[in-house]
């Protein structure tokens, strides 16, 4: 399974625009790239999935270059709602089954 | 739309007693996923079902075991339990495609052991 890396914490401000980028060097040809939200004493929530390039949905934009060996959530215009741990998974159905493992996510705080 | 039922919500246990947590998928998924949240800790993952077999094994204690029955909802048994046990645990489910899961978790039970 490719292991990830992202940044421990990050700070916002409301209306700004958020970027997490995490690092996957070891992805393989199969696997995806998704994106969860955890607030606490929650379980995580889908955000969005990507294979290559661009993918964006109502609520993010995830940016994933040629090489594939990072990817980038990006939020825009963020709420002080959208403090929360972010987390980077990937994988898919050909590498190491379908056995999820979150590593350390992202702690966004949003502020006012 | 149907979401992941967690039952029950909260469960508070005595050291070396057991506990049984249910889960409840969304209906039509086939895969189902236990996770282990300690305080403050990113979620673990326990195990995995697909069509009732076993699919992958994480890091599950040998004391817990789990199970998913024909009517595709699952079972945490816990056995034995200790002050370390204490935790959120959450389940989720997904059908499996030949992409990447995209798995919907259900609201957890928190597990006291006293």
């Amino acid at each position: 399974l490719a292991k990830t890396t992202q940044p421990i914490s990050m700070d916002s401000y409301e209306g700004q625009e958020v970027n997490i980028t995490c690092s996957h060097n070891n992805i393989a040809t199969n696997d995806y790239i998704t994106w969860y939200q955890q607030f606490p004493s929650q379980g995580p929530r889908f955000i969005i999935q990507g294979y290559k390039t661009k993918v964006t949905n109502e609520v993010a934009s995830l940016f994933i270059p040629a090489d594939r060996k990072s990817s980038t959530l990006s939020l825009p215009r963020v709420s002080l709602s959208d403090t929360a741990v972010y987390y980077c998974l990937v994988g898919g159905p050909n590498t190491g089954g379908f056995k999820t493992i979150f590593g350390a996510g992202t702690r966004l705080f949003v502020k006012a | 739309a149907a979401g992941v039922i967690q039952s029950p919500r909260h469960l508070i246990k005595e050291k070396r007693e057991t506990a049984t947590l249910k889960c409840y998928p969304i209906p039509r998924h086939d895969t189902v996923y236990w996770y282990q949240q300690g305080p403050g800790q990113d979620p673990q993952f326990l195990i995995s079902f697909y069509e009732k077999m076993q699919s992958d094994k994480g890091s599950i204690p040998d004391r817990f075991s789990a199970q998913q029955f024909s009517d595709y909802h699952s079972e945490l048994n816990m056995s034995s339990l200790e002050l370390g046990d204490s935790a959120l645990y959450f389940c989720a489910s997904s059908l499996r495609t030949s992409r990447a899961d995209t798995q919907y978790f259900g609201p957890g039970t928190r597990l006291t052991v006293l």
